[in-house]
């Protein structure tokens, strides 16, 4: 079956750390995306990538980094910069920038301990 | 800017029919899309409005008015299932076609 992988579903970080987030699709999408949400709010879209070794900042991009060398994989990296990151992450794919279906993994908890 | 409102919990019985409201404000609005999340989920696409009127899937319907840049979920005979978080979200030329979500509104369903 198609979809979007994210993994793994719980992490735990250290203060300091850097850790890398997975996300695979084999829904043969162009576009993937990286949301943040934290308890009882909408989602905040962190870093968005249109094409192969291209991608763009969303609203709160700052102490994250992302790739995207394949069109399957788009991993997102939260570094040590990032002083709040425990929350909810959501990566997602859409077939092209303006499809009006956005797909989702299942999402990975963050916790810093 | 870029803003969305909807309730942040509504409740309703288990049969009933409910509304959810969400008002925006954007330029160069391109649509409005609800999503459904689970607690501990991921959202899922219910539906997308992009001109005036009603759109009907099944038990849900979704509304827009362009000109009060205003919508709604509607949802109809309700189910224990339907127990979730509903979100909308916009899409406009101002986020360069992302989408921009509403903070969420969460339906309580009592039997």
């Amino acid at each position: 079956d198609g979809g979007i992988t994210q993994s793994p579903k719980y992490l735990f970080r250290k203060e300091g750390q850097n850790v890398t987030l997975s996300c695979e699709q084999n829904l043969n999408h162009d576009a993937m995306y990286w949301y943040r949400q934290d308890p009882g709010q909408g989602l905040r879209l962190i870093y968005y990538s249109q094409i192969v070794n291209d991608f763009q900042k969303g609203d709160i991009a700052e102490g994250y980094s992302v790739s995207r060398e394949k069109k399957e994989s788009f991993p997102l990296t939260v570094t040590s910069a990032q002083k709040n990151p425990t929350a909810f992450y959501l990566c997602a794919s859409t077939p092209l920038r303006e499809e009006t279906e956005a797909f989702f993994g299942q999402g990975t908890r963050l916790t810093v301990v | 800017g870029q803003s969305l409102e909807q309730p942040s919990e509504v409740t309703a019985v288990e049969g009933a029919i409910v509304q959810i409201n969400c008002t925006y404000q954007t330029s160069g609005f391109y649509g409005l899309s609800w999503y459904q999340q689970h607690d501990g989920g991921a959202p899922t696409f219910l539906s997308y409005n992009a001109l005036d009127g009603l759109e009907e899937t099944g038990r849900f319907s979704s509304f827009l008015s362009r000109s009060d840049s205003y919508g709604y979920l509607l949802l109809q005979e309700l189910q224990m299932k339907d127990s979730a978080s509903y979100f909308c979200a916009v899409r406009s030329l101002d986020s360069n076609y992302q989408l921009i979500w509403g903070a969420g509104t969460k339906l309580i369903i009592k039997p």
